[in-house]
This record gives C-alpha cells, sequence and structure tokens, in this order.
C-alpha cells in the first residue's frame, strides 16, 4: 500500500521570499508523485507531476517540485512567493503499475502568503 | 474544451435517506474517479469506472456504490446516509486507465454534501 506524509499542516510566507511545501512517499516499485492545489469551494488543480528524468520538475504558476529517491521525498517549490498562492496543496502518489489512475493523498499543506 | 461538471453542486439531505451524485468527465475522457474529502480524513478514493467497469475500489461501505454509462458520465450513490456522510465529493476525468501512463486526473468542483 501507498502513503503520502506531509508534515505540515501550514507554512507561512512572505511575498517575494522563496517558499517550500514538504511531501515524503511510500509506493511499492517506482512511483509517479504529484501536487495539487485547492482553492476555496473549489475542486483540485493540477500543478505537476513527475514520471521519470530529471529530479526537477517544473509546472504552472513558476511552481517546481525537486524528487529525491534516496530520502523518498517530493518537495514543492517556489522561488518567490505571491499573496496569490495562498491555498491548500496536496501531494499525491501512484504506482507505475498496478491501482489505475487511484491518487493516495496526503492530508494536505496550508500555504499562507503574506505582505 | 469544457472542464469537469459536477451535479448539483450543494445538498442537504437527512440521516436514512439516499442521494445520488452526477459527474460529466472531460470530453474524450473515459476513466472517472470520485474521492470523498472530509477535514478529518482528508481525500479518500472511493472508486474508479473505465469504459462502465468498476475498475478499483477504496475501502468504504457497500452503502457507496457507482456507475458509468456509455457516454462515460458518471453517478455516484449513497444510501442510507449517516452524518459521517457530509463532505465534499469529488470527481475527476482521465483520458485512459493508466496502464503505466502517467496522466494527471482533472478535478471537477465538487458536490457538497450535508447530511443532518
Amino acid at each position: 500500500a501507498q502513503s503520502v506524509a506531509q508534515p505540515e499542516d501550514q507554512v507561512n510566507v512572505a511575498e517575494g521570499n522563496p517558499l517550500t511545501v514538504k511531501c515524503t512517499y511510500s509506493v511499492s516499485g517506482n512511483p509517479y508523485l504529484f501536487w495539487y492545489v485547492q482553492y476555496p469551494n473549489r475542486g483540485l488543480q493540477f500543478l505537476l507531476k513527475y514520471i521519470t528524468g530529471d529530479n526537477l520538475v517544473k509546472g504552472s504558476y513558476g511552481f517546481e517540485a525537486e524528487f529525491n529517491k534516496s530520502q523518498t521525498s517530493f518537495h514543492l517549490k517556489k522561488p518567490s512567493a505571491l499573496v496569490s498562492d495562498s491555498a491548500l496543496y496536496f501531494c499525491a502518489v501512484r504506482p507505475v503499475t498496478g491501482g489505475g489512475n487511484k491518487l493516495t493523498f496526503g492530508t494536505g499543506t496550508q500555504l499562507k502568503v503574506e505582505l | 474544451k469544457a472542464g469537469v461538471t459536477q451535479t448539483p453542486r450543494y445538498l442537504i439531505k437527512t440521516r436514512g435517506q439516499q442521494v445520488t451524485l452526477s459527474c460529466s468527465p472531460i470530453s474524450g475522457h473515459r476513466s472517472v474517479s470520485w474521492y470523498q474529502q472530509t477535514p478529518g480524513q482528508g481525500l479518500q478514493f472511493l472508486f474508479e469506472y473505465f469504459s462502465e467497469t468498476q475498475r478499483n475500489k477504496g475501502n468504504f461501505p457497500g452503502r457507496f456504490s457507482g456507475r458509468q454509462f456509455s457516454n462515460s458520465r458518471s453517478e455516484m450513490n449513497v444510501s442510507t446516509l449517516e452524518l459521517g456522510d457530509s463532505a465534499l465529493y469529488l470527481c475527476a476525468s482521465s483520458p485512459i486507465l493508466s496502464g503505466g501512463a502517467a496522466n494527471e486526473q482533472f478535478f471537477g468542483p465538487g458536490t457538497r454534501l450535508t447530511v443532518l
């Protein structure tokens, strides 16, 4: 069975500063990893995914994520945060083989960007 | 392309009733998955349908069921509602049933179910 841990319930950062939202995972075999963002009263929006290859993945709205196989981590980063980035962020994992499209999500991290 | 649509957006029911939620995937998408989101349990997978067949199922009681139609639209049904069923129910669509492809899922806005 797979699992995802997001150790921080909330991350606070000042606008213009870099941000990191942490994610570690556990899965049998190789993983596909995803980041989604959720704004209030909305569904989840896809940000980026890791398939294979480069450990640094670039996604939407200036976000990127770094895959580290030895640490089983997939941290979300952005060089310069915006107030509009304030939202709930979810990391998700799916094994490369088996399980169809079923995603296992972390508990989410609330990002708050302040002026 | 239109996104994933879910109807209704809000529902209020009482304990013991049943409810049916509807999801229309993105045009051309054949896989539809359902997730339950609650503050306590987070996002949990309910089931996935592809070509009118349930392909995966999460750890939910038999009161939760679903189906998919030939046009890929999907419905989920919850019978004998309990207070704990209050949640945001999210539908997600994907072009294919994985098969090793890292296709992302596209989520609808959800249906907010409140059970009184």
